[in-house]
């Protein structure tokens, strides 16, 4: 099983609510990843965790806060979002041992708008 | 700072045509390349990942090749085919570090 699987697929939202989006793997990573896409661009790093501890935060602002309950499980809370915030948030899992293969596997992605 | 660089940014091709879809790494300290699939609207699905210790790697009709020295990596496509057509991109680890750097993506269109 090599499933990266995003909740949800879709999500609309106001500059005024506060939301989560939820990222889950079973295939014993430890090393999760959140990024964001915007149309025709390629992905950004926001988030790296390691261990279920945060390793990389790419100067990414407040209103995007990630978390990491357990080590299958990714979310990131969305509060007062601006409409350029709108793109394609992705997941990506792999293992963290660097002197092996370390693939990252891709969820589907959530579709966010701000309105 | 890794720069990854993909060359030409679209591609039309009648279906049957071999291929070929170029990157190029700033640094050649780069750990691992892999090579992605992206449909329009969807997330990546992962192709090919060469490790720095290796040249190349093969699965079904792809093949992905790095040369270190050069800085460059191509993706080969045989015998494309209508269904090949997504944004490819490519993405190399810098070494030392868990951030994936990606190119830009070709855009390629097989024909039927």
């Amino acid at each position: 099983d090599t499933e990266v699987t995003q909740t949800p697929k879709h999500l609309v939202m106001g500059m005024t609510n506060k939301k989560s989006l939820k990222c889950e793997q079973h295939m014993g990573h430890r090393a999760m990843y959140w990024y964001k896409q915007k149309a025709k661009k390629p992905p950004e790093l926001m988030f790296v965790y390691s261990y279920e501890k945060l390793s990389i935060n790419e100067s990414v602002p407040s209103r995007f806060s990630p978390e990491c309950p357990n080590s299958s499980l990714l979310n990131l809370h969305l509060h007062a979002l601006q409409p350029e915030d709108s793109a394609l948030y992705l997941c990506a899992s792999s293992h963290t041992d660097r002197q092996a293969k370390n693939i990252q596997y891709f969820g589907a992605g959530t579709r966010l708008s701000v309105l | 700072k890794q720069e990854v660089t993909q060359i030409p940014a679209a591609l039309s091709v009648p279906e049957g045509e071999n291929l070929v879809l170029n990157c190029s790494f700033t640094d050649s300290a780069i750990y691992n390349l892999q090579w992605f699939r992206q449909d329009p609207g969807k997330g990546l699905t992962s192709l090919l990942l060469i490790q720095s210790s290796q040249r190349e790697q093969t699965s079904g009709r792809l093949n992905a090749s790095l040369d270190k020295s050069s800085g460059r990596s191509t993706l080969y496509i045989a015998a494309s085919q209508p269904g090949d057509s997504a944004t490819y991109l490519c993405a190399g680890f810098q070494g030392g570090s868990e951030k994936l750097v990606f190119g830009k993506g070709t855009k390629l269109t097989v024909n039927p």
